[in-house]
């Protein structure tokens, strides 16, 4: 079975500095990777996705991922974070339901608290 | 162009109750999946509809059932409500390719409930 380890409860950054978020899985066969971005009483945005090709991989509002296989991590990026990236950021890994489509498994979540 | 709605956003109920709980995908989606998510966790799979049909559960009870439409919206139920079981209930819906695995989840905003 496929799971998700986000190894930091709680990140704070000044606003400016950059930003890196952990993120470990575990699946046997060739990952579907995403992260989502959650702010308070809000659902689930979509900030980048890796199913294959390039490990480096461009999201939305600045953010990028790394894909590497040898060490089962996706970590996401930031060079600058602004005040505004305050929110909650989940990894998931996507494993293929048969006849449909894919089922997220989600890690615990890391808040990212930014300070001005 | 309406991405996934869901209704109601908040709700109140008793132990012992029952819930209903919609959802309506973006448009041109057809696959809908159920997402519990508890309070400081990561959403936990419930169940993924495709053409009318449950195709996959997660470790849940039989208290939590769903439908399908035939346009596509689907409920989740919930019967016998639990204190546990408050918490916000996310529903994703995807489009399927066929041979395609690698389809990309919108989430709703979620109904929060609170079993009281």
């Amino acid at each position: 079975a496929q799971s998700v380890t986000q190894p930091d409860i709680h990140i704070t950054v000044s606003e400016g500095a950059s930003l890196e978020l952990r993120c470990n899985y575990s699946y046997g066969a060739t990952p579907y990777l995403f992260w989502y971005v959650q702010s308070p009483g809000q659902g689930l945005q979509l900030l980048l996705k890796y199913f294959s090709g390039d490990t480096l991989v461009q999201g939305i509002k600045g953010f990028e991922a790394e894909f590497k296989r040898s060490q089962s991590s996706f970590n996401l990026r930031k060079p600058s974070v602004h005040w505004s990236d305050a929110a909650e950021y989940f990894c998931a890994v996507g494993a293929r339901i048969t006849g449909g489509g894919n089922k997220l498994t989600f890690g615990t979540g890391t808040q990212l608290k930014v300070e001005l | 162009d309406a991405g996934v709605t869901q209704s109601p956003t908040h709700l109140i109920k008793t132990r012992g109750q029952q819930v209903t709980l919609r959802c309506s995908p973006k448009s041109g989606h057809d696959t809908v999946s159920w997402y519990q998510q508890a309070l400081g966790q990561g959403p936990q799979f419930i169940f993924q509809y495709y053409e009318e049909e449950e195709r996959q559960r997660g470790n849940f009870p039989d208290r939590f059932s769903g439908h399908q439409f035939p346009n596509y919206s689907s409920e989740l139920n919930v019967n016998a409500l639990l204190l546990g079981d408050s918490a916000l209930y996310l529903c994703a819906s995807s489009p399927i390719y066929s041979g395609q695995p690698n389809t990309e989840a919108f989430f709703g905003q979620g109904t929060r409930l609170t079993v009281v």
